[in-house]
């Protein structure tokens, strides 16, 4: 079983670059969710959806869009990215609804320098 | 909002010292309770949950027990081992207008052979 799939597992970007951080999941979960992971503050929501078509923004979207055109995929856009987006980002999924376990990624180790 | 406090870390004891975590919780009502743990390099995984008050949860030989009375859901281990060794996160699920879940800042556990 794969679960969450995140790629890639680290990068390294130039400030003002762009790139597309990949999130699968074969769990046909409607719920999937970014986070990032910074030392001393935990998790953070970038940005989530709800189902194929629909997306909002979480706790710090600034400079990451995303879309959801399937219900398996879930990619996270840096548009320019900038030293502060130097983070982990995780990608999550869960069952619509209710109190549900979320599944996470392993994970991608972003630098921008 | 929801909100979830967890004591602060780093936290390192020698092979099979007693563990506690403690975390507490602002939420309206009684949402279920959630232990996450992330091992280095990986994402986060569920490690126990308890859905209603008194409920204790276990898994791994870790327990811990849904305190309405004092908000309160910590994460206890008789004998922890190296293997323990990781970043423990509490959790409280969706509600209302936080479409996601709403995690503890993460305590970060080392344990000396």
């Amino acid at each position: 079983n794969a679960g969450v799939t995140q790629t890639p597992k680290f990068q390294v970007l130039k400030t003002g670059q762009s790139m597309t951080l990949q999130c699968a999941q074969d769990m046909n979960h409607e719920y999937m969710s970014w986070y990032r992971q910074d030392p001393g503050m935990g998790l953070r929501l970038i940005h989530y959806s709800v189902g194929a078509g629909i997306t909002d923004q979480g706790e710090v979207p600034n400079g990451y869009n995303v879309s959801r055109s399937t219900t398996e995929d879930f990619p996270l856009r840096l548009l320019s990215a900038a030293p502060s987006q130097t983070s982990v980002y995780f990608c999550a999924s869960r069952t619509g609804g209710g109190e549900t376990e979320a599944f996470f990624g392993q994970g991608t180790r972003l630098t921008v320098v | 909002g929801n909100s979830v406090t967890q004591m602060e870390g780093p936290v390192t004891l020698s092979e099979e010292a007693f563990l506690t975590i403690n975390c507490t919780y602002t939420a309206t009502g009684y949402p279920s309770l959630f232990w996450y743990v992330q091992y280095p390099g990986e994402g986060l995984q569920l490690l126990l949950k308890a859905t209603k008050a008194d409920d204790k949860g276990s898994n791994k030989g870790f327990e811990a027990t849904y305190r309405k009375e004092t908000t309160s859901f910590h994460l206890e281990k008789g004998s922890v081992q190296v293997s323990d060794s990781a970043v423990y996160f509490c959790a409280l699920p969706p509600s209302g207008s936080a479409r996601q879940l709403t995690f503890g800042s993460g305590t970060q556990l080392t344990v000396l052979p």
